[in-house]
């Protein structure tokens, strides 16, 4: 089964400060994506990638921004915090169809 | 942009019962359509998925697709109490995006 890690697994900032989302997956997917999850909503997409170097915008990308630096390797950065980024944030990949995700970053921002 | 919608919101039922539940999507070009299954702390993982219209079986689980009237739904045989999980569905149009619905939360009583 794929695997795709996430880090930090928790996280508490204030607002304005810097977060970094690290996720890495070692299956060699193309493809990466960045959710977030929040109660009513489900998952909405905020950036996914099909290589390193690529980013394209999903639904929700205001006040995110995303790098994949590598394969393995994809980022999300908040760089201005708000409390309405307080939420659960999944890391997946993919290569084709079947998304595998990541345990999660739980993110609280005061 | 597509739109995808989940019924109901949650649903109790008993142990050895049959359990349906539905999602309605807006594009018609969709392509793929999948369910996902995640328990209570944990990652969604994949369920199950289809490309054509009709059903697909896998063991007590069967996915139902109806292009036509942008419907599809997933059906679990004789439930059991460690299929309690947020169901998610998706639909995707293709650029492997995937729209994921708001959600069932399914609790099966022993």
């Amino acid at each position: 089964e794929a695997a795709v890690t996430q880090s930090p697994r928790n996280k508490v900032t204030v607002t304005g400060g810097n977060v970094t989302l690290s996720c890495r997956q070692t299956n060699s997917h193309n493809y990466m994506y960045w959710y977030r999850q929040d109660t009513g909503h489900g998952l909405r997409l905020i950036h996914y990638s099909y290589g390193a170097g690529n980013l394209q915008i999903g639904d929700v990308p205001d006040g995110y921004k995303a790098t994949r630096t590598t394969q393995e390797d994809f980022f999300l950065l908040l760089e201005l915090a708000s409390p309405s980024q307080t939420s659960l944030y999944f890391c997946a990949s993919s290569d084709l169809d079947t998304q595998y995700f990541g345990p999660g970053t739980r993110l609280l921002v005061l | 942009q597509q739109k995808v919608q989940q019924s109901p919101e949650s649903l109790i039922v008993p142990e050895g019962a049959m359990t349906s539940l539905n999602c309605t999507f807006s594009d018609s070009a969709s392509q793929y359509f999948a369910w996902y299954r995640q328990h209570s702390g944990k990652a969604p993982k994949a369920l199950m998925s289809i490309f054509s219209n009709g059903e697909k079986e896998e063991g007590r689980f069967t996915i139902h697709l109806n292009k036509a009237s942008l419907h599809f739904s997933l059906h679990i045989r004789d439930s059991q109490p460690s299929d309690s999980a947020l169901y998610l569905c998706a639909a995707s149009s293709g650029s492997w995006q995937l729209i994921f619905g708001s959600g069932t939360q399914l609790t099966v009583m022993p």
